[in-house]
């Protein structure tokens, strides 16, 4: 079935670094490119949509300069979180849709020291 | 908003039949109904999913009333790796997932 690699699993930075979370769709073409963030016993809270080529249409309250998403290939998106601050800290998930559904990475829990 | 209503958590004996009912009222007639299960830290699973009909697949079924207001998901022979939260999803009509709080469901030995 499709599966989608997320790297890394774990990252540790210090605050006001930045940190690259790629996700690749593997035998597979992903049109759409969901990134989701989850803090602890909450739900998944979709930040950004992104489609191959285009620019990321980001939810409601996040800040598309502090979370940069790059889609530039059908099997490539990644998701930068930039001049990270402890708030910041989180589990953060991205899935693609593709004529399978909707397949999920495995997330990156981030932690901001 | 989230367009469904769970129960935050249920128990269920192992070998039982787990049922994990998911309100959706407000659904429209092109939303279908998403079920992913996820286990602590790691990414969810998809489970099942439909738009009207009864669905099943080697991992559950899916019921689905007739006014597709409410639908409930069964697990027929529960095992302890069920041990998961359930979420019940609405994918809205621009292809996103929306997310309730979902079920914690644990089974018991």
């Amino acid at each position: 079935g499709a599966v989608v690699s997320q790297h890394p699993s774990r990252v540790i930075c210090k605050s006001g670094t930045s940190v690259k979370i790629e996700c690749r769709s593997l035998d597979f073409q992903a049109t759409t490119m969901f990134w989701y963030r989850q803090f602890p016993k909450q739900s998944l809270m979709l930040m950004a949509t992104s489609n191959e080529g285009s620019k990321a249409t980001y939810e409601q309250g996040v800040e598309k300069d502090k979370f940069l998403i790059n889609h530039a290939s059908l099997t490539l998106s990644t998701l930068t979180v930039t001049s990270a601050h402890p708030e910041d800290s989180s589990f953060y998930i991205c899935s693609a849709r593709s004529n399978y559904g909707y397949t999920f990475g495995s997330g990156t829990r981030l932690t901001v020291v | 908003d989230a367009k469904t209503t769970q129960p935050p958590s249920m128990d269920c004996a192992e070998g039982r039949a787990a049922n994990l009912p998911c309100n959706h009222s407000t659904i429209s007639g092109n939303e279908y109904v998403y079920w992913y299960r996820q286990i602590h830290s790691q990414g969810p699973q998809y489970i099942i999913h439909g738009l009207k009909n009864n669905e099943t697949n080697e991992m559950a079924s899916l019921i689905i009333t007739e006014d597709r207001k409410s639908s409930t998901l069964i697990l027929p022979h529960a095992t302890l790796r069920d041990t998961a939260v359930y979420y019940c999803i609405v994918r809205s009509s621009n292809y996103q997932l929306i997310w309730g709080a979902g079920t914690k469901l644990i089974i018991k030995p």
